[in-house]
């Protein structure tokens, strides 16, 4: 079982879709949870950091937590078409960090 | 705030020969610098972690007399992929973690695209 799952997609939804991203883990150490978009042939951008278990809100953007169910999600509202890209999700226990998969989205006009 | 860079963005180089890619912190401090590749429509793949002012550590399968990693200052660290051959050919993207920052967040490059003929 890899330590961070993350569907790879491709998921495709119309402007103006919410989206939903998520990934699963399995290492309880992790505290810290970020979310990456990295576009077509460019290095990866941080979107989104959280510590530990909750909510997180940036704009149209929002992280979710849930240690418990080591579950992770970033919720995309009123998506654009600029937001397509690869969505990674990463997190560390403060030694080293793990990269899921990556989902690729890609919102219609 | 926390800009890395990447030198050369792209790089065409014959088989044989050797190229070296620079990153570079831009405002803040990297004890550690991070080195990854990343074929067409898949993920990162760590290859190496680079330590200010001491050796690379580098993942399995990841030959270090081919790929050398020099991590001289806190805002530079350099990947020399030494005898290139086209199977090297693939996206390399550096990432720098701040020396204060216990979060372990990773800030990345633009990424470098290297091409062997």
């Amino acid at each position: 079982q890899k330590e961070v799952e993350q569907d790879p997609g491709p998921l495709s939804v119309p402007e103006g879709a919410i989206v939903s991203l998520n990934c699963t883990y399995s290492n309880s150490a992790f505290q810290y949870f970020m979310w990456y978009r990295q576009y077509s042939r460019k290095g990866p951008e941080l979107l989104m950091y959280t510590y530990s278990s909750g909510n997180k809100e940036d704009g149209r953007f929002t992280a979710q937590v849930d240690k418990s169910s080591k579950y992770i999600s970033l919720f995309i509202r009123d998506s654009q078409p600029s937001d397509s890209a690869t969505y990674l999700c990463a997190m560390s226990a403060g030694f080293g960090m793990r990269f899921g998969a990556g989902t690729r989205l890609t919102v219609k006009p | 705030g926390a800009v890395v860079s990447q030198h050369p963005s792209w790089v065409i180089c014959k088989s044989g020969t050797s190229v070296k890619i620079e990153c570079r912190s831009l405002d803040f401090q990297a004890t550690t610098m991070f080195w990854y590749r990343q074929f067409p429509k898949q993920s990162l793949m760590l290859m190496a972690t680079s330590n200010e002012g001491s050796k690379a550590t580098y993942e399995q399968g990841v030959e270090k007399d081919k790929f050398l990693i020099n991590h001289a200052s806190l805002t530079l660290s350099t990947l020399t992929v030494t005898s290139a051959h086209p199977e090297d050919s693939s996206f390399y993207i550096c990432s720098a973690r701040p020396g204060l920052d216990s979060t372990d967040t990773q800030y990345f490059g633009p990424g470098t695209r290297l091409t062997v003929l």
